[in-house]
């Protein structure tokens, strides 16, 4: 079955810019999350959505919103981009959110934004 | 908060041995999960072993094994008779099991192994 798709693969946005990144979870799973990877920072978690709804937020500024669709499809938007933004975007989609049990993520290719 | 550490930032390892991983968290829950993902240079994350805080058991797969000890709070990755495709990242990360914690997953810092031949 096919993996966990993200698109695009690579980008390059000049400051200011807004961003948009896709993700199309693995048939039949309802739970995305997305994280940012930088090698100052590491792995961040960004946000979670699950039937449509934002279920969990992590630590980071407005400019950063997500959203997800009927289709489980999800989409995160970085606004006035910054230097800083720079990073690989990882989505992962699961089931369902939540719980104990060896519940493994799939994880995207990611996106590699770069900002200049 | 949750924390996970990864106090090897890089190590190499000779082809065909053995390799441990360190990686100790901090979490007041009882109920938890331990992941290790593997991350090679294209990016993608791949799923290798899953420990339940509840498992008695090291969990184990394949080549890879979890040395999972409770009280210490470690969760140790061994990787038996390691090969050239091993050389990536590698992550240990934790997800509590609360329901309000949802999919949220906290990564170390991450090792990287270079395999020699």
């Amino acid at each position: 079955k096919a993996g966990v798709t993200q698109t695009p693969r690579y980008l390059i946005k000049t400051r200011g810019q807004q961003v948009t990144l896709s993700c199309s979870p693995i048939s039949g799973h309802r739970s995305v999350s997305w994280y940012q990877q930088t090698p100052g920072q590491g792995l961040q978690f960004l946000f979670e959505y699950f039937s449509e709804t934002q279920r969990n937020k992590g630590n980071f500024p407005g400019r950063f919103s997500g959203r997800q669709f009927s289709n489980s499809r999800s989409e995160m938007n970085v606004s006035t981009l910054e230097l800083g933004d720079s990073a690989l975007y990882l989505c992962a989609s699961s089931l369902r959110p939540g719980g104990t049990g060896a519940q493994s993520y799939t994880f995207g290719s990611g996106t590699r934004l770069t900002v200049v | 908060a949750q924390k996970i550490t990864q106090t090897q930032p890089g190590m190499f390892v000779q082809e065909k041995e053995a390799v441990t991983l360190d990686c100790t968290y901090d979490t007041s829950d009882q109920s938890y999960g331990l992941f290790w993902y593997k991350q090679p240079s294209s990016g993608e994350m791949i799923f290798l072993i899953y420990q339940g805080s509840y498992d008695e058991q090291n969990a184990t797969e394949g080549r890879y094994s979890l040395n999972f000890q409770k009280a210490r709070k470690s969760a140790n990755l061994v990787i038996s008779a390691s090969q050239l495709g091993d050389s990536a990242m590698y992550f240990c990360a934790m997800r509590e099991g609360s329901k309000a914690a949802g999919n949220k997953l906290t990564f170390g810092g991450g090792t990287r192994v270079l395999v020699k031949p």
